[in-house]
């Protein structure tokens, strides 16, 4: 069975860095692709971005300048960084395992995920 | 604002059927991407309920199915339970955005 567990900072102040982990227990770790998602307090799921079993990530135009995700296969974890936090960032972060569409390689669906870290931004 | 649109809440009592919708546009799910559906119980991760449109993963009831048509797409449950309460969120791509999208969730209270 497949787990995933994750850990990180989860209050920050605005202007710091986010730095959370995930660590996948279970099934194969270099044969999938692994993605974060948040979701706003009261609103819908956003993906952040992924990375293969390559290294090579993907993601959301939206926070691309800001994003860093980064994987470490001899551990099994991959690891999410948001720089320049501001309250908007304040969301519970899931880690997910991404299925890819079996054709074009584009992100298909996630199976798989964490608990979920609350991380709040406040002066 | 989300780009699939649901409708904000659905209802329906115990043993009924109830339908959400997932409506998009060209460049998502008109597109041909798939879609795929999630259930989050309150204060939980969300939890894979269809993919491919109409797939339920090992475990998921058949009491949960799903289709697509155009550029919308739909999770019916039927025989509804106290513990279908919960939001239900779809998910597909977007080519013009390059991006994973999901819709904005629905939540499902059961009368």
């Amino acid at each position: 069975q497949v787990q995933l567990q994750q850990w990180g900072a989860g209050l920050l102040k605005p202007s710091e860095t986010l730095s959370l982990t995930c660590a996948v227990y279970g099934g194969s770790f270099s044969g999938y692709s692994w993605s974060w998602i948040r979701q706003r307090p009261g609103e819908g799921l956003e993906w952040i971005g992924d990375i293969n079993h390559s290294g090579g990530t993907n993601y959301n135009p939206s926070l691309k300048s800001r994003v860093t995700i980064s994987g470490d296969t001899s551990q099994n974890q991959f690891s999410l960084k948001l720089s320049s936090v501001t309250a908007a960032d304040t969301a519970v972060y899931y880690c997910a395992r991404e299925v890819r569409e079996a054709v074009t390689g584009l992100p298909y669906y996630f199976d798989y995920w964490g608990q979920g870290i609350l991380v709040t931004v406040s002066s | 604002q989300s780009v699939l649109t649901q409708p904000s809440s659905v209802s329906g009592a115990p043993g009924q059927r109830v339908t959400i919708s997932c409506t998009g546009s060209r460049s998502n799910i008109g597109a041909g991407y798939d879609v795929h559906w999630y259930q989050q119980l309150p204060g939980t991760a969300p939890k894979l309920l269809i993919y491919g449109n109409s797939n339920r993963p090992s475990g998921v009831p058949d009491r949960f199915s799903g289709s697509k048509s155009g550029t919308s797409a739909s999770l019916a449950i039927t025989g509804l339970q106290a513990e279908d309460e919960a939001d239900y969120y779809c998910q597909s791509y977007d080519s013009s955005l390059s991006d994973v999208v999901f819709g904005g969730g629905t939540k499902l209270t059961v009368l």
